[in-house]
């Protein structure tokens, strides 16, 4: 099955700078790659995704960058603001047709104002 | 605005007791997911259904945990009996089979004492 390994776990940035997740993956087969924002008492919520015939997808200040060679993605968030404060979390489905993800660990985004 | 309801919000139980979660998913998708999220493991997948048939529960305890769909517009997870190791938040999510985005509901949150 998939194995998704996400750093860091907690990341601190100061209001308007950016901020960087990075994941792996472990099935070459695997060709969809979400993000989630989890929102205190909230569930998960799509907020970008690629699929792996693109390199890069930008969507306003944030954008994720896929590199299948050597099996990771990253988020990136451009001009962070205090509402990005959340759990990030990348996912990757398992092979066969089932299509389930399998999550990262998640990383606590923390923008001090 | 379509969204997975997921009913009760919050549930505490005594150990020993019968829980039973329930999950409207979105209207017209075919597909259900059963996830629970704890600190220590993250987001876990329990169940998942496609048009109501189960394709993969080998997440899930087999002898307390039981997940059904009686109709297209309900989704069930039960336990019984109840531990206190199965407090954790379970979350519904919904999506289309030739799809791959996964939308997540609001989480039951359960705590067994």
């Amino acid at each position: 099955g998939e194995n998704v390994e996400q750093h860091p776990s907690t990341l601190s940035v100061q209001e308007g700078d950016s901020a960087v997740i990075k994941c792996t993956y472990s099935d070459s087969a695997s060709n969809y790659f979400p993000w989630y924002k989890q929102e205190l008492g909230k569930g998960p919520q799509l907020i970008i995704d690629i699929r792996s015939n693109v390199g890069e997808k930008k969507d306003q200040r944030i954008a994720v960058t896929l590199n299948k060679t050597a099996k990771h993605f990253s988020l990136h968030i451009t001009e962070t603001q205090p509402e990005d404060s959340a759990v990030y979390f990348c996912a990757a489905p398992s092979s066969g047709s089932a299509r389930q993800l399998t999550f990262g660990s998640g990383t606590q985004l923390t923008v001090l104002p | 605005d379509a969204r997975v309801t997921q009913t009760p919000r919050h549930k505490v139980t005594e150990m020993g007791q019968e829980v039973t979660m329930r999950c409207q998913p979105i209207l017209g998708h075919n597909t259900v997911f059963w996830y629970r999220q704890t600190m220590m493991q993250g987001l876990e997948l329990l169940a998942y259904f496609r048009n109501r048939a189960p394709l993969d529960d080998s997440g899930m305890p087999k002898d307390r945990f039981s997940a059904e769909m009686p109709d297209a517009t309900l989704a069930t997870l039960k336990i019984q009996p109840s531990e206190p190791r199965d407090s954790a938040v379970y979350f519904c999510a919904s999506g289309l089979a030739r799809g791959t985005e996964a939308f997540f509901g609001q989480g039951t949150r359960l705590t067994v004492v």
